[in-house]
């Protein structure tokens, strides 16, 4: 299985802040990596698809990039509905691995 | 509107079977692949497998081989997961999502989910 390791674990921040979540695959995945986001109580929703395509409907303060192993989800001014735990996906081979998630609480 | 509805939450003891559902809608539901994610309490996103309803074409995490099932029945955009006996280590929230199209058609993020269900074994 590839794992998907997300750094950092839980994050801190402003409203306003910029804030960037790295995703870290054991393997070359290309370009196949995906970015959810899932706030308490509810079920995930997809931000961004093929590393750096926009979901349909995500703000732009959303940009994700990266290819091969190292990728990026950056967050240009934190707004508060922000705050929830993402999840980056490789979509490269199945199992289709999960990170184990970032929590971005308020600081 | 595009929409994923699971069957509710269920309450079963260690041992029973049970099975759970996920209808799609507003789509033609054999042509995109349906995925099972599970969610263990205050715990992170677990892929379990996946089912392409076409054609029953399903790829299992090696974590869940031979714990669970998966199955669909295009006829009524349906797919399900089924476990034949419970353990209490499956207490969790189940998701099923719907994989869209990428490249040559393969998998890509998956854009639409349904609401959970949640199964507790006690």
């Amino acid at each position: 299985d590839i794992q998907m390791t997300q750094s950092p674990s839980s994050l801190s921040a402003s409203v306003g802040d910029r804030v960037t979540i790295t995703c870290r695959a054991s393997q070359t995945i290309s370009r196949y990596l995906n970015w959810y986001l899932q706030e308490p109580g509810k079920a995930p929703r997809l931000l961004i698809y093929t590393s750096s395509i926009l979901q349909s409907g995500v703000p732009s303060r959303f940009s994700g990039g990266g290819s091969q192993t190292d990728f990026t989800l950056t967050i240009s001014s934190l707004q508060p509905e922000d705050f929830a735990t993402y999840y980056c996906q490789q979509t490269y081979s199945t199992p289709y691995t999960f990170g184990q998630g970032t929590k971005l609480e308020i600081k | 509107e595009v929409q994923l509805v699971q069957s509710g939450v269920e309450v079963k003891k260690p041992g029973e079977p049970l099975q759970i559902s996920c209808k799609g809608s507003g789509y033609t539901f054999a042509a995109f692949w349906i995925a099972w994610v599970r969610q263990m309490p205050g715990q992170g996103l677990e892929f379990m497998g996946i089912i392409y309803p076409g054609d029953s074409d399903t790829r299992y995490s090696p974590s869940f081989r031979g714990q669970v099932t998966i199955s669909a029945d295009k006829s009524i955009s349906t797919a399900y997961l089924q476990w034949s006996s419970l353990k209490a280590s499956d207490t969790a929230i189940y998701y099923c999502a719907r994989h869209q199209k990428g490249d040559y058609s393969r998998p890509s993020g998956m854009d639409v989910w349904g609401q959970g269900t949640t199964v507790t074994v006690s």
